[in-house]
């Protein structure tokens, strides 16, 4: 059974960081890209950022360009998100997502799993 | 950006009503969309992807159909299990972008 589980999120301080993980289990971590996809309160989805399964192509959105790094951790089966230079527009539920090719590009593929989500929350 | 919109916002329907969304895109994007469901604190689940195919394990009276720019997800007979809310998303280009959802309530 495919399992996404983040963890990370909390309350921090507007201007300050937070590093959000998410532990797959139930498929071979290493051959797939991954995402980052988040909820504002009372808001639609908004993409964030995804990587390669090799980390050789990484893409962010505008919002976030800059601010955060995606990276993964093989030998922890686990994606990263590290989260800088937060303002009151990153508080939202953050969830990742399994890329749904193969050991391809990071391009034209969906999502064919997602975790539950861990909420972020900026505020002073 | 390509911009997703999504009619209606919020849809009320019965148990057994066909309903109907749809999303259209401000630009071609071939059939590279998928059409995602998503309950309060679940995992959102993927439903269907290149428009029209049907992830395996979600009940067949799901279905999507279009391409271009004008897509709809149409649900058959509606169970009381569907009562969520839907994006579709496309991935023909980044920033990979969602519409803004349509709320599906009991009537």
């Amino acid at each position: 059974e495919v399992q996404l589980v983040e963890s990370g999120g909390g309350l921090v301080q507007p201007g300050g960081s937070l590093r959000l993980s998410c532990v797959v289990s139930g498929f071979n971590f290493d051959d797939y890209a991954m995402h980052w996809v988040r909820q504002a309160p009372g808001k639609g989805l908004e993409w964030v950022s995804g990587i390669s399964w090799n980390s050789k192509s990484i893409e962010y959105a505008d919002s976030v360009k800059g601010r955060f790094t995606i990276s993964r951790d093989s030998a922890k089966s686990s994606l990263h998100l590290q989260m800088n230079s937060v303002t009151s527009e990153d508080t939202a539920f953050y969830y990742c997502a399994k890329d749904s090719s193969y050991g391809g590009t990071i391009l034209r593929n969906y999502f064919d799993f997602w975790g539950q989500g861990t909420r972020v929350t900026v505020s002073s | 950006d390509i911009r997703m919109t999504q009619s209606p916002s919020t849809l009320s329907a019965s148990v057994g009503d066909r309903v109907t969304i749809t999303c259209r895109a401000s630009q071609n994007i071939n059939n590279w969309l998928a059409w995602y469901q998503l309950k309060p604190g679940k995992a959102p689940n993927l439903l269907i992807y290149q428009a029209s195919d049907l992830e395996r394990g979600v009940p067949s009276r799901f279905s999507g159909s279009g391409s271009g720019t004008a897509f709809t997800l149409t649900i058959s007979s509606l169970q009381p299990d569907d009562f969520a809310t839907y994006y579709c998303q496309q991935f023909d280009t980044y920033p990979y972008t969602f519409g803004q959802g349509t709320k599906l309530e009991i009537k």
